[in-house]
């Protein structure tokens, strides 16, 4: 059974820095791409980024709202897919998902984020 | 960046309705779209994807269909479990946009 979950979300600043992981289970994690997409409090669904498996690269791409500050890798001997988020902003505020590979069959329950002073 | 509109936000419906939801792409897609069903506190789940293909396991009810810039997801006779926030996806090149949501309401 395929697994994704979630974890690192909390309660940071804004300006300051917070990194989530995604362990997968049940697939063999090597051979997917690993997206985030993260969800707002009340609000819709927002595509922040993905990274391509080693074979291509291991190489990330961008939703514009997060380029230049997020940054997506992936360990796959740990089975782990990793978003490093830097200069937090309020608007960054999300309940934050991973996902397999498009179409996104397979989501994790999601780890909150909240950036606030 | 393709921008997708959903079109109704909301739509106020009854138990055995027929409900068409449009997604209408800002440039053509071909048939890279997919369709995902939200209820409050859950991920989404996954109904449809290349436009028309229906995901194992989800209920026959519902359909999709078009290509290029317009789409439709139907549900042909609404049941309790189907009222949700629905949103639709484009997979035809990053950003991956989603649409708005469309909201069904009792």
């Amino acid at each position: 059974e395929v697994q994704l979950v979630e974890s690192g979300g909390g309660l940071v600043q804004p300006g300051r820095s917070l990194t989530l992981s995604c362990t997968g289970s049940g697939f063999t994690f090597g051979d997917y791409a690993m997206h985030w997409v993260r969800q707002a409090p009340g609000k819709g669904l927002e595509w922040v980024g993905f990274i391509r498996t080693k074979d291509f690269g291991e190489t990330a791409e961008y939703a514009a709202s997060v380029k230049g500050r997020f940054t997506i890798s992936r360990d796959d001997s740990k089975h782990i897919a990793y978003l490093q988020m830097n200069s937090l902003k309020t608007e960054d505020t999300a309940l934050y998902y991973c996902t397999l590979e498009l179409p996104f069959e397979y989501w994790g329950p999601g780890t909150l984020v909240t950036v606030s002073s | 960046d393709i921008q997708l509109t959903q079109s109704p936000s909301f739509l106020s419906t009854s138990v055995g309705d027929r409900v068409t939801i449009t997604c209408r792409a800002s440039q053509g897609i071909n048939s890279y779209l997919a369709w995902y069903q939200q209820k409050p506190g859950k991920a989404p789940k996954l109904l449809i994807y290349a436009a028309s293909a229906l995901r194992s396991g989800v209920p026959s009810r519902f359909s999709g269909s078009g290509s290029g810039t317009e789409f439709t997801l139907t549900i042909s006779s609404l049941q309790p479990e189907d009222f949700a926030t629905y949103y639709c996806q484009q997979l035809n090149s990053y950003p991956y946009t989603f649409g708005q949501g469309t909201k069904l309401e009792i």
